[in-house]
């Protein structure tokens, strides 16, 4: 079964800290992954997407990196602000029938205290 | 949120009631999600559009039907809408197929008493 699992499930760091998050899945085959953040009360923004040949990509303070071998991804947090607490989401894309199905984590929960 | 509206933004209803959600669009997108969201679950896919009436089912679509007249409209409605349909539901927009960027719109919370 397509699966994507994120841990830890919540995180809470100090300002100014780093913090990774982490996703492991299970779609097979793979079209690419892309890691959303959600605030509180609105819909997801995309951070970064990745294909299967790319293994890390930033945005500002966002970095993830990708190893499709091992189908395991992370997102990396640099110096972290207040404004970064919020929901982040990792989700994969399938190839063929299921491309238009994409597979959702269930999220890491961050919050961001001074 | 990339020019995609939905409406309305809260709802409370009873049980049975029929109930339809807006998604609402200014990006001339052919591709339109309806996704819902709860707590401990991703976000899953209910239907989608690939095109002006060409629509097609996802993962939790029973109990929902779904219309696409226009371009810019996509419409949800809950025939009988029943406590188990409580939740927190978005739409989503893309240029082209399911691999290709999502943008999501704000949100419809929608609570059945």
């Amino acid at each position: 079964k397509n699966q994507v699992e994120q841990s830890p499930q919540s995180l809470i760091i100090l300002e100014g800290k780093n913090c990774t998050l982490q996703c492991n899945y299970t779609v097979s085959p793979f079209s690419n992954l892309r890691w959303y953040k959600q605030d509180t009360g609105r819909g997801p923004v995309s951070l970064t997407i990745m294909t299967f040949s790319e293994n890390t990509k930033s945005n500002g303070r966002y970095t993830a990196t990708l190893d499709a071998d091992t189908k395991q991804s992370s997102l990396h947090i640099t110096a972290s602000q207040l404004s970064d607490s919020a929901s982040y989401i990792c989700v994969v894309s399938g190839v063929g029938d299921s491309s238009y199905k994409l597979i959702f984590g269930s999220g890491t929960r961050l919050l961001v205290r001074p | 949120d990339a020019g995609i509206t939905q409406s309305p933004r809260h709802k409370v209803t009873e049980t049975g009631t029929p109930v339809t959600l807006r998604c609402h669009q200014t990006e001339n997108h052919r591709y339109m999600y309806w996704y819902r969201q709860d707590p401990g679950h991703g976000l899953r896919l209910i239907h989608y559009s690939y095109g002006v009436k060409d629509t097609d089912k996802g993962e939790v679509s029973d109990g929902y039907s779904v219309s696409r007249s226009k371009t810019e409209d996509f419409l949800l409605t809950l025939e009988s809408a029943t406590s188990s349909q409580t939740s927190v539901y978005f739409c989503a927009i893309s240029k082209l197929a399911g691999g290709d960027e999502q943008y999501f719109g704000p949100g419809t919370r929608l609570t059945v008493t």
